[in-house]
């Protein structure tokens, strides 16, 4: 049973461009949120994707976007790179029981490092 | 404001020996709390999750206690290997949150020598 899988593990960019990051969720979830991880600090909360909307949206500016494809699978658009986009790229997968609440086990893939020159 | 604050920020301790890690949090109204395991730049791994209504959670030698009443929780690990070096990430669901909901500390990074 694949967990979750993130592509690509790293990736340099410079600034101004703009960037796709991909990720499929484990079998049988069908909620996926992504997070960025500054080095030494915790996972801040981007958006969430279920039903192929975003549901959820954290405190990031509007270059960053989002899509959630009918087999589950997600990605992460961030347009006209900054150098504090450097980060890592976490997504995450859960199976949504009720509501928007989210119980159980959210499991993380190994992360997209994203590196702005 | 909802926060998790973790200590120490960073440990060093013998192969063989025992440590507890510590997480105060202030978040409300409180439904979960995750301990994670996160490898040097790899993602989170789930050790262990609680409801308010758990006061103790074991994982192999990992042990979670919650003490909802104070907003304390703490991950003990017993007879530590190597392979414990990793940062430990403390995370409080607010209840009705959603993935929104949830507030990461920042970690306790964990070295463990031989």
């Amino acid at each position: 049973d694949a967990g979750v899988t993130q592509s690509p593990t790293h990736l340099i960019k410079t600034r101004g461009q703009q960037v796709t990051l991909r990720c499929s969720p484990k079998s049988g979830h069908d909620t996926v949120s992504w997070y960025q991880q500054a080095l030494g600090q915790g996972p801040q909360f981007i958006f969430q994707y279920y039903e192929e909307e975003e549901r959820q949206r954290g405190n990031f500016p509007d270059r960053f976007s989002g899509h959630q494809f009918p087999n589950y699978s997600s990605e992460l658009n961030v347009n006209a790179l900054l150098l504090g986009d450097s980060a890592l790229y976490l997504c995450a997968s859960s199976r949504r029981t009720s509501g928007i609440t989210l119980t159980g086990e959210l499991f993380f893939g190994e992360g997209s490092r994203l590196t702005v020159l | 404001k909802n926060q998790v604050e973790q200590s120490p920020q960073s440990l060093i301790i013998l192969e063989g020996k025992n440590c507890t890690l510590q997480c105060n949090y202030t978040v409300s109204p409180f439904s979960n709390l995750r301990w994670y395991k996160q490898d040097t730049g790899r993602g989170p791994v789930s050790l262990t999750i609680m409801t308010f209504s758990e006061n103790t959670k074991s994982n192999g030698r990992y042990t979670a206690t919650l003490d909802a009443d104070t907003k304390q929780s703490s991950l003990h690990i017993t007879a530590s290997q190597l392979s414990d070096s990793a940062s430990y990430i403390c995370v409080c669901d607010r209840e009705g949150g959603g993935a929104d909901g949830l507030t990461f500390g920042k970690g306790t990074h964990l070295i463990i020598q031989p």
